[in-house]
């Protein structure tokens, strides 16, 4: 089983700075199956990234996903004050299949 | 445009079983994507339970897959999660979610709002 380790845990920045987040993998992302969500609270989470860089439909340009192997990353170029919430990192194993999740980065409003 | 609805018993007995269903509208559990069960709880964060496809295949998390069993309704358009022999260890919010194909990429890219479970006596 691939695990999934995000950090950071929590970041606090203000709006209109830049954000990077981290997803880190146990062993290499097979087809780049990796996706990220954002979450906030009450709500369930909202599909932002899927295959490492593809945008969802809908999702503003100021988020984007690059990496590949086991490293990977979602940046928010420009924060919005709606974008404080948390965010998962989550991949895919074709063969099996099973699902798992990153534990989560919080970003929070400084 | 599809949305989900869980619905089910909000509080279960220890040692009893889990039953929820997932009410599909806007679209059709019949149609060429996985309906999948995802749970988040704060010990064990998102896990996920596991899934469906139209054609009955099922798939299910290996740590779970003794006491789970997911099956669809086509003539209610819905499909269910059936978890047994719970424990605290289950209590969470469930989320039903649809795992949809972009090529030869997949992602959960529809969730219901999740329904909180909570097994005590």
């Amino acid at each position: 089983e691939i695990l999934l380790t995000q950090s950071p845990g929590t970041l606090s920045l203000s709006p209109g700075e830049r954000a990077t987040l981290s997803c880190r993998a146990s062993q290499s992302v097979s087809n780049n199956y990796l996706a990220w969500y954002q979450q906030k609270p009450g709500q369930p989470p909202r599909l932002l990234i899927y295959g490492a860089s593809y945008r969802a439909t809908g999702i503003p340009d100021r988020f984007s996903g690059s990496g590949s192997g086991t490293d990977f990353t979602l940046s928010i170029s420009r924060l919005e004050p709606e974008d404080f919430a948390v965010y998962y990192c989550q991949h895919y194993v074709s063969s099996s299949p099973m699902y798992t999740f990153g534990q989560g980065s919080k970003l929070e409003i400084k | 445009q599809v949305k989900l609805q869980e619905s089910g018993p909000g509080l279960v007995n220890p040692s009893g079983t889990l039953s929820l269903t997932c009410s599909i509208s806007g679209g059709a559990v019949s149609s060429s994507n996985w309906w999948s069960w995802v749970r988040q709880s704060p010990r064990k964060g998102l896990e996920w339970i596991g899934e469906i496809y139209h054609n009955g295949e099922t798939y299910y998390n290996p740590s779970l897959k003794s006491r789970v069993t997911i099956s669809a309704d086509k003539s209610k358009n819905q499909f269910s999660l059936i978890l047994t022999s719970v424990t605290a260890a289950d209590t969470a919010v469930y989320y039903c979610a649809r795992r949809r194909r972009f090529g030869d990429l997949f992602a959960f890219d529809i969730w219901g709002q999740g329904t909180m479970v909570i097994v005590s006596s």
